[in-house]
């Protein structure tokens, strides 16, 4: 079956680095994606979407792109803080508006 | 508040006993969503609301699940004689669904532990 994936279940960077989480999907139908942060013990929140007919969008010191050749998405955090450290997750929206599919996350560690 | 609110945050039960898991969407959201997240997994749907269509229930693991949604507004997720796989977190999500572009606003989880 098409299913959503991370490449890395981990992340940990130094405070201040630019960081890039990536996810790949293989339903060629997505057409839309969301980027969630997953703090402890709460639930997902929204970071930034994009839709199949851009390939980047820019939020407050975040980039998300969207490569649909080959069905990648990644999340780029500049300068990124200790507020960061959290679990990012990729979702993916097929035809139907409750055909969202949710990667596992990775989780990324700031060390000060 | 504005955002989704959840009751309990916290649910410990015995194997086999039922329990019952509110949601409280943003008023004026006509979808509900409803998910499982076991630990350290990403999010399992479970069954999803929409205005007054009937419900997409294709994500409930077994017949012990059940949701209800009352007046559009309030939701309810019953899972029946609870075993211990049922432990996990189970997310409730609302949104406008306008145009099949809108993200869904999570609440903060019930963290049900089945002993």
């Amino acid at each position: 079956g098409e299913s959503v994936g991370l490449h890395l279940p981990t992340l940990s960077v130094q405070e201040g680095d630019n960081s890039i989480i990536n996810c790949a999907y293989s339903n060629s139908a997505s057409d839309y994606f969301i980027w969630y942060k997953q703090e402890s013990g709460k639930g997902p929140q929204f970071i930034i979407d994009i839709r199949s007919n851009m390939d980047k969008r820019q939020g407050q010191r975040v980039t998300v792109l969207l490569n649909k050749t080959v069905k990648h998405l990644s999340l780029q955090i500049a300068a990124t803080q200790p507020g960061d450290s959290a679990v990012y997750f990729c979702a993916e929206k097929g035809r139907r508006n409750n055909d969202m599919r949710f990667g596992a996350g990775t989780r990324l560690t700031v060390k000060p | 508040g504005a955002g989704v609110s959840q009751s309990p945050s916290n649910k410990v039960t015995e194997k086999g006993k039922d329990v019952e898991l509110r949601c409280d969407p943003i008023s004026g959201h006509t979808a509900l969503y409803w998910y499982r997240q076991s630990l350290g997994q990403g999010l399992e749907f479970l069954i999803y609301f929409q205005g007054n269509s009937a419900p997409d229930k294709s994500g409930l693991p077994s017949d012990r699940f059940s949701a209800e949604r009352t007046g559009g507004s309030v939701s309810t997720l019953t899972i029946q004689r609870t075993q211990q796989e049922d432990s996990a977190v189970y997310l409730c999500a609302s949104s406008l669904d306008r145009g099949g572009y809108n993200e869904q606003f999570f609440g903060p989880g019930t963290r049900l532990t089945v002993l």
